[in-house]
């Protein structure tokens, strides 16, 4: 079956960049998300990248993907102590129309 | 526009009891998801209804899970009866049809405890 791996846990400093690591095993997904969870909060849709993609950049956020690894990063550029958090990377094949599949969740520890 | 709601944010039960959680998904959502995540494990897939009818529940645990959206709109997720290795926080997303949008919605969570 799909499985996702993401390390567990990440420590930066404030203002450093951080960069949080994904592989897949799904060769059909087509989209790739990163979501972040905040204590207590549910799960925020941060950023998503179309399979045919290599990069995509949103403000301070640049995800990666490496398509023919099936490796997918989140860097986090000037990471703040607002950014801790668990960040989940899922995989879809078809989004919306079938279930995401998750990895574990890293957590972002920023100190500042 | 609202977004995904659940209730109740936290319960705490005992074994053996029942327990019934309830999602609020967007207006106008045809596709409803129940994923659940273990303390340190990952999110995991329950169960997927397009409007009322069940299109997956595949990931459903055993049959003391039952999944319900009656005319499709808010579901309920009972626990009957509770074992400690139900305890975990339970998550509910909706989406859109096929098409109009690569986002799912998800809603606080419910934490539940069996205890």
């Amino acid at each position: 079956g799909e499985d996702v791996e993401q390390s567990l846990f990440l420590s930066v400093r404030e203002g450093d960049s951080s960069v949080i690591n994904c592989t897949y095993t799904d060769s059909s997904s087509t989209y790739l998300y990163w979501y972040k969870q905040e204590p207590g909060a549910g799960l925020q849709l941060l950023t998503y990248i179309f399979s045919n993609m290599d990069m995509k950049q949103d403000q301070r956020l640049t995800v990666l993907l490496n398509k023919k690894d099936k490796h997918l990063s989140l860097r986090i550029a000037d990471t703040q102590t607002g950014d801790s958090a668990i960040y989940f990377c899922a995989e879809s094949s078809s989004p919306g129309n079938t279930p995401l599949v998750f990895g574990k969740g890293t957590r972002l520890s920023v100190i500042a | 526009e609202a977004g995904v709601t659940q209730f109740p944010s936290h319960s705490v039960i005992e074994k053996g009891q029942t327990v019934t959680l309830r999602c609020d998904p967007i207006s106008g959502h045809d596709n409803l998801y129940w994923y659940r995540r273990v303390m340190g494990k990952e999110i995991k897939f329950l169960l997927h209804f397009v409007k009322e009818s069940k299109q997956d529940e595949s990931g459903m645990p055993n049959n003391r899970f039952l999944a319900e959206r009656t005319g499709g709109t808010y579901s309920t997720l009972k626990v009957q009866p509770a074992e400690l290795e139900d305890s975990g926080v339970y998550f509910c997303a909706s989406s859109p049809r096929t098409g109009e949008s690569y986002g799912y919605t998800f809603g606080s969570g419910t934490r539940l405890t069996v205890v």
